[in-house]
């Protein structure tokens, strides 16, 4: 069973760049064929994809979003990360990290982190 | 990018009722249709993938179908704990969800 735990700061001033990372158990980020995905929810509101990684190292974003996006795979420490620049209040949400399963899409997820961007 | 629409916003219904839920594609997604169920304060969980095959662990009583443009998750008898948001999902990258479908106590 995989487990997903995010981490990272919860408040990100608007104009910086916001980091979470995930930390991955019960399976890794570099072996098999598995997605590895950011997803985020304002509050009240719904899910929105972000993107994700391949464990080959490929990556897929969010169009409205990308040039803003980075995720990438830390294989020694068995975890990603996203990282998203210029934030504004409009970033402002739960976000969650997610991983597929076999032939699903997120079948498991961390429980989310909240981020508010505020001066 | 594919557009997902889902209906109805907000479904009222009581405990033994029949309920169905709508989502609809912008375009073909064939059978790359995933449905999700979220309770607040909680991450989504995974209800049902490829459109109509069930999670290991979920209830018989949620089903879904569809392929092409137009798919429905149907509960064919409301529970206690089926009271909470619903999410359609296409899953050709890059992915989309739907707005979500609360799912209330009438």
């Amino acid at each position: 069973q995989v487990q997903l735990q995010e981490s990272g700061p919860g408040l990100v001033k608007p104009s910086q760049t916001l980091s979470l990372t995930c930390s991955v158990s019960g399976g890794s980020v570099s072996s098999g064929s598995s997605y590895w995905s950011w997803i985020r929810q304002p509050a009240g509101k719904g899910l929105e994809w972000i993107g994700r990684i391949h464990t080959s190292g490929s990556t897929d974003y969010n169009p409205s979003l990308r040039g803003r996006v980075i995720i990438s795979v830390d294989t020694s420490k068995n975890q990603f990360s996203l990282r998203l620049s210029s934030v504004t209040a409009a970033d402002t949400a739960v976000y969650y990290c997610a991983t597929d399963g076999s032939g699903t899409p997120e079948r498991y997820w961390g429980q989310g982190t909240l981020v508010t961007v505020s001066s | 990018d594919i557009q997902m629409t889902q209906s109805p916003s907000t479904l009222s219904a009581s405990v033994g009722d029949r309920v169905t839920i709508t989502c609809r594609a912008s375009q073909r997604i064939s059978i790359w249709l995933a449905w999700y169920q979220q309770k607040p304060g909680t991450a989504p969980k995974l209800l049902i993938y490829q459109a109509s095959i069930l999670e290991s662990g979920v209830p018989s009583r949620f089903s879904g179908s569809g392929s092409g443009t137009e798919f429905t998750l149907t509960i064919s008898s409301l529970q206690p704990d089926d009271f909470a948001t619903y999410y359609c999902q296409q899953y050709n990258s890059p992915y989309t969800f739907g707005q979500g479908t609360k799912l209330e106590i009438k």
